[in-house]
Order: C-alpha cells, then structure tokens, then sequence
C-alpha cells in the first residue's frame, strides 16, 4: 500500500540551530499537510501544500513540495525551545478517497 | 470555543470492560475519524466517517465500532476492551471541500487496559 516516508525519527538540536524533516511518498500526492504535536499534546494543522514546486512560509518555518509532489520538507530557521514537538505530514494519494497518509513524525528537542 | 470535544480524557478499564468514547464537532464539518497514537507507530486510523450517515474501516478496525450519531457527534465503541488497545485515541474533523484549514484534533483520551 500507499506509504509516506518521513526522516529523520528523532533531532536534537542545540537553540539557533536548523532543523529540517523529509518527507517522501511512494506515489504521487496530490496535496500533502504538515501538523505538529507538542509533547502530552494533540496533533495541530500548520498548513497545506498542493501545488508542484510549491514553497510557503510561515515566520521561520519553510515548507516545500516537490516538482514530482512526491516528496515535501519542513525547515525550521534558528530553532527555539517552543519549537520542541514532533512533526508529521501527511499525504493524499492522488485519486483516492482523501484520507490522510501519516508519516511516522520526526521528534524535535531543542537544548536552551 | 469552536473545536472538537472528546470525553473523558483519561479512563482505566479492565480486560473484557466496554466502553465508550464521545467525540463532538462544532465546525459544521461533514467528515470525522478516529485515530490511536502508540509510541513509534504514529497514527493509525481506526475508523472514518465521510459524512452523516456513513461510516468505513481504516487501517485498524478490529475490535472496535463507531457510531455517526449526527453530523456533530461520532462515538467509538470497545466492547471487548484488550490490553493491546491500551493507547491514546484522538477523534478528528475536517470539512472535504476546504483545503486550507486540515483536520481539526481533539485533546485526547488516554486509556489504560489492564
């Protein structure tokens, strides 16, 4: 079946550092959505991405999806300890029923 | 405020105990779904209901039923309780023709089989 692929696992950063996660789909998406879950918490919607190439930016998260929308990428510029969560994408096949494709989420520590 | 409730937050049961989770939606949203979050597994979608009226399988069904009692409220149903469905469960809501705003999650009902 339809899988997303998301690395890495885990990230432990230093405060002012980057951080990036990577998603990849093994069929073509036609949109794909981004959450994050802060520990003890429930998953929140960030955004969006449908179109191909499409790059969007939210303060210092940068989200983008690729030219083929079978993969996307969250960075996060100068890391801050409210950043600290896990981060899951999730895709939609092109075609399906519009269910969700969840990544496994990649968790972010950042040491103040 | 606007958002999904679930009820209760926390339960203990014990093997074979039934019981149910409340899940209400004031989004006016057509779809919801139920979803369990274990350590290193994710979400997993138990299941989902597309509209009023309809209700279908996701990927882990078993053991479990759901009930869409209005186009608010979605129930799950244990009616067996086993310590493997010991998990977080989440309900979700999304409205299908507005991309922008994704699923709305509630906070969370943790349960304990023992």
């Amino acid at each position: 079946g339809q899988q997303v692929m998301q690395i890495p696992q885990y990230q432990h950063v230093q405060e002012g550092e980057d951080f990036t996660t990577y998603c990849n789909s093994s069929t073509t998406l036609s949109n794909i959505q981004w959450y994050k879950q802060r520990p003890g918490g429930h998953p929140v919607f960030l955004i969006q991405l449908v179109k191909s190439g499409e790059v969007k930016k939210q303060k210092r998260l940068t989200f983008q999806f690729g030219e083929a929308k079978k993969n996307s990428s969250l960075h996060i510029t100068a890391t801050q300890t409210t950043d600290v969560g896990t981060y899951f994408c999730a895709g939609v096949n092109a075609g399906n029923n519009r269910k969700l494709i969840w990544g496994l989420g990649t968790s972010l520590a950042v040491n103040p | 405020n606007a958002g999904v409730t679930q009820t209760p937050k926390f339960q203990v049961l014990k093997t074979g105990q039934s019981m149910t989770l409340q899940c209400a939606q004031d989004m006016n949203h057509n779809s919801m779904y139920w979803y369990r979050q274990d350590p290193g597994m994710g979400l997993r979608l138990i299941y989902y209901s597309a509209s009023e009226g309809t209700t279908d399988k996701g990927e882990v069904p078993n053991g479990y039923n759901v009930s869409r009692l209005n186009k608010r409220e979605f129930s799950l149903r244990l009616e067996s309780a086993a310590p493997s469905q010991t998990s977080v469960y989440f309900c979700a809501s999304s409205e299908y023709y507005n991309p922008n705003r994704g699923y709305t999650f509630g906070s969370g009902t943790r349960l304990t089989v023992v």
